[in-house]
């Protein structure tokens, strides 16, 4: 069964540096998101990604992070000088093959700033 | 702020159907009725959506009522491995700004 892949698993970085969130979403499908769920707390949206743009986005995403599909595979959410309030796990999403809503979640990648 | 109000938490006894109900007493016309759940600290697994019939798959089946303000998720015979939080969630097809709430915390018993 095709899922959705997130690299790597666990992600130490220093405050101020600059990180990036890889992804595989599930090919063919059309529809592409992020969020992050700090530990303890609800899952948050941050953006999602059709036909190669933002579609929608949160208040968290602001200038400091930005998505790319660099190629016809991968889907990146990079977070330009992190802060120690970024730590959390970030899950990508895919869907939407069909028109539909439903999204398909990658395992994560704690990110830990220090 | 999440469109649809859960209970906090539930207990389910294993081998009996878990019924898990949602608001969403202000869902527009054109949105639709989805069900996620979260298993520990796993990514989100999708389960079930509707628009305006009731819909049964593999995982759930989901039954909206005919105002659609709400809606139920029954798991049909819980397993001890469906404890997790089960997250109602309204929006449009795909690229919506996808709102999670608290959800509701199943805890099925042996």
């Amino acid at each position: 069964e095709p899922e959705v892949t997130q690299t790597p698993s666990h992600q130490v970085t220093q405050m101020g540096q600059e990180v990036i969130l890889r992804c595989v979403p599930i090919s063919n499908h059309l529809y592409f998101y992020w969020y992050r769920q700090i530990l303890g707390q609800k899952v948050e949206f941050l953006v999602s990604f059709y036909n190669n743009e933002i579609s929608e986005k949160s208040e968290i995403f602001d200038d400091q992070f930005s998505v790319e599909r660099p190629d016809g595979s991968n889907f990146t959410l990079k977070i330009r000088s992190t802060k120690l309030e970024d730590s959390a796990m970030y899950f990508c999403a895919s869907g939407g093959s069909g028109g539909a809503g439903e999204q398909f979640f990658g395992p994560g990648t704690r990110l830990t700033v220090l | 702020d999440a469109k649809t109000t859960q209970p906090t938490s539930m207990d389910c006894a294993e081998g009996r159907a878990a019924n898990l109900p949602c608001n969403h007493s202000t869902i527009s016309g054109n949105e639709y009725v989805y069900w996620y759940r979260q298993i520990h600290s796993q990514g989100p697994q999708y389960i079930i959506h509707g628009l305006k019939n009731n819909e049964t798959n593999e995982m759930a089946s989901l039954i909206i009522t005919e105002d659609r303000k709400s809606s139920t998720l029954i798991l049909p015979h819980a397993t001890l491995r469906d404890t997790a939080v089960y997250y109602c969630i309204v929006g449009y097809t795909g690229g919506f700004k996808t709102i999670f709430g608290a959800g509701t915390r199943l805890f099925v018993k042996a």
